[in-house]
């Protein structure tokens, strides 16, 4: 099973908003509407944001966004902040083989 | 709060063995499962495996298979992850996670436990 494909990096201002996307095959992400989306900071271990596609955990801001479409899912991060600046991964099921196969990780950076 | 708690970094030689633990609280430990993911440096997420803390079944990854083990002790709440034969490329931070079930999200993850195989 391969990685999914995301951006290596996205950029933007505060304010502005950003998306990653994560392309896989229908044996993971267009096969089923379970991909999450996590949040890792430098030296600190993954946050959940994302999951089921477009659900938030509690506590996370309604600025983190998820959606899908055919083979590819999407974060967006609406009115970026200073604390956004992070690598994100996404990760979808895969079947009872591998349960999770996560993205290749884009870092988001605000200029 | 939920927490999970690992042990502190190893150093390993080639060919040895490592046992991480993951110590949970904050929750039903048999409600849940245990996935662990490694990142080794400056490289992304990869599946290990998964356990349920409910019956002990696993499943892992293809490529660990035959070096990597999975437990749990419901008597004190805590998940073990080994793995055999190590070699420099398993050099890498090992995360334990929770998950609801096999497959599901990972919504509390441990802090990390840094591995490093030198000789």
């Amino acid at each position: 099973q391969s990685a999914l494909t995301q951006p290596r990096s996205v950029s933007g201002s505060p304010g502005q908003s950003v998306t990653i996307s994560c392309t896989g095959t229908s044996s993971d992400v267009g096969g089923y509407n379970y991909v999450s989306w996590y949040q890792q900071h430098p030296g600190k271990a993954p946050k959940l944001m994302i999951y089921d596609v477009s659900k938030r955990p509690s506590g996370v801001p309604d600025r983190f966004s998820g959606s899908k479409s055919g083979n590819t899912a999407s974060l967006t991060i609406s009115g970026l902040q200073a604390e956004d600046e992070a690598d994100y991964y996404c990760c979808s099921y895969a079947g009872s083989y591998t349960p999770y196969v996560f993205g290749t990780g884009t870092k988001v950076t605000v200029l | 709060q939920v927490q999970l708690v690992q042990s502190g970094a190893e150093v390993k030689k080639p060919g040895a063995s490592v046992k991480v633990s993951c110590k949970a609280s904050g929750y039903t430990f048999t409600s849940y499962g245990i996935s662990w993911v490694r990142q080794a440096p400056g490289q992304g997420l990869e599946w290990m495996g998964w356990i349920s803390a409910y019956n002990g079944n696993t499943n892992y990854a293809q490529k660990l298979q035959g070096r990597v083990t999975m437990t749990t002790d419901t008597s004190t709440s805590t998940a073990y992850m080994e793995l055999r034969s190590l070699r420099s490329d398993d050099t890498a931070v090992y995360y334990c996670a929770r998950a609801q079930g096999f497959g599901s999200d990972l919504d509390y993850w441990g802090q990390g436990t840094l591995v490093t195989v030198s000789s």
